[in-house]
Parts: structure tokens; C-alpha cells; sequence
């Protein structure tokens, strides 16, 4: 079974400073993981993905994530943010049934607001 | 290259109708999942079909349905309505097993159920 965690359905942070957004996922088996963002009246959009080639994974627009196999975590950070930035964010993890399958299953979501 | 397209963009439905939502891959995409996302339980997996075949299926009632045809458009079907099936539904295309590479989604399909 896999779970995603996403600590804090909201975060808000001034224009220029670091965001941090935080997932925690649960697999038996190794995963792949993905950050996802979506705007407003759109669908998702990848922003990353983590695939075992690297564990500091970067993304587009600035963004980067780390894989922690001890922590269980792969965070996702972007050391100054824009206002464009703001959007929902999506963590997914992917692992392998027993039939062999890979079926994402997502976190809920954290809105990240950016202040000017 | 054209997006994933799904038609309509909005619909409003009423108790006990059926429904049915399509999905045009991205050109040379075969593989196609359905999510449901609501506030409440926030985007979940319905199914995935990959070459005319339901691959995969998620944990909804058999009120879901959907099919895949040979040019790989997609159609997902909902019977007997309720309001809880009120959500926007996201279809997403991929080259291959949409749980392993990158999956490129829709604007979504509002549904609202009166």
C-alpha cells in the first residue's frame, strides 16, 4: 500500500522568500514520486519527478525536491518565490502493485499563497 | 501539439441521470486515467485504460465506467447520479503507464449534480 502526506493544506510566504512544501509518503516498495502544480480552472501541470537517477531532483520554474529515503520525505522547495508561483501543489506517489501495476495516488493539496 | 482536451467543460446533471465525459489524448499518448477531484477527498484515481484495455481501477462503484477507443480517445461514463458525484474530473494522457511517466491532464469537466 502508499500513502502521501502533505503537511499543511495552506502556506503563505512573502514575495522573494524560500518556499518550502512539505510530503511525506509511505511504500513498501520503491516509489516514484511527483510534484504537481495546478492554477486555477486548470488541470495538473508536472513540475518534477523523481525516478532513482537522483535524489535532488530539479524541476521547472525554479523549483527543486529532494528524495530522503530515511525521512520518507521529498519536500519541495524554491528559494525565492514570485507571485506567479501561486497555484495548488500536488505530491503523488507511484509504486508497483502486486500485478504490476503503478496507480499515482495523491496528497490533497497545498495552496501556496504569495504576498507581495 | 494540442493538449488533452475534454468536452464539455461544464455540465449540470440532475439526480438519477447518467453522464457521460470524453477525453482526446495528446497524439500518440495510449494511456488514459480518470481522476475525481473533490474538496473533500481531493483527487482520486478512477481508473486507466491503455490500448482499448481498463488496466486499472480505482475504489469507486461499478456507477463508473468508462472505455478507451482504438484511436485512443476516451470516454468515461456515470450512471444514476447523486450529488456526491458532484466534482471536476480530470482525464490524463501518457506515452506509457501513466503511474510511471509524466502524466499530462485536461482542464477537467465540471459536474454538477442538482
Amino acid at each position: 500500500a502508499q500513502s502521501v502526506t502533505q503537511l499543511g493544506s495552506h502556506v503563505s510566504v512573502s514575495e522573494g522568500a524560500l518556499v518550502l512544501l512539505r510530503c511525506n509518503y509511505s511504500s513498501s516498495v520503491p516509489p516514484y514520486l511527483f510534484w504537481y502544480v495546478q492554477y486555477p480552472n486548470q488541470g495538473l501541470q508536472l513540475l518534477l519527478k523523481y525516478t532513482s537517477a537522483a535524489t535532488l531532483v530539479k524541476g521547472i520554474n525554479g523549483f527543486e525536491a529532494e528524495f530522503k529515503k530515511s525521512e520518507t520525505s521529498f519536500h519541495l522547495t524554491k528559494p525565492s518565490a514570485h507571485m506567479s508561483d501561486a497555484a495548488e501543489y500536488f505530491c503523488a506517489v507511484s509504486a508497483a502493485t502486486s500485478g504490476g501495476s503503478y496507480i499515482p495516488t495523491f496528497g490533497r493539496g497545498t495552496s501556496l499563497i504569495v504576498h507581495p | 501539439k494540442a493538449g488533452v482536451t475534454q468536452t464539455p467543460r461544464y455540465l449540470i446533471k440532475t439526480r438519477g441521470q447518467q453522464v457521460t465525459l470524453s477525453c482526446s489524448p495528446i497524439s500518440g499518448h495510449r494511456s488514459v486515467s480518470w481522476y475525481q477531484q473533490t474538496p473533500g477527498q481531493g483527487l482520486q484515481f478512477l481508473f486507466e485504460y491503455f490500448s482499448e484495455t481498463q488496466r486499472n481501477k480505482g475504489n469507486f462503484p461499478g456507477r463508473f465506467s468508462g472505455r478507451q477507443f482504438s484511436n485512443s480517445r476516451s470516454e468515461m461514463n456515470v450512471s444514476t447520479l447523486e450529488l456526491g458525484d458532484s466534482a471536476l474530473y480530470l482525464c490524463a494522457s501518457s506515452l506509457e503507464e501513466g503511474g510511471i511517466t509524466e502524466a499530462f491532464f485536461g482542464q477537467g469537466t465540471r459536474l454538477t449534480v442538482v
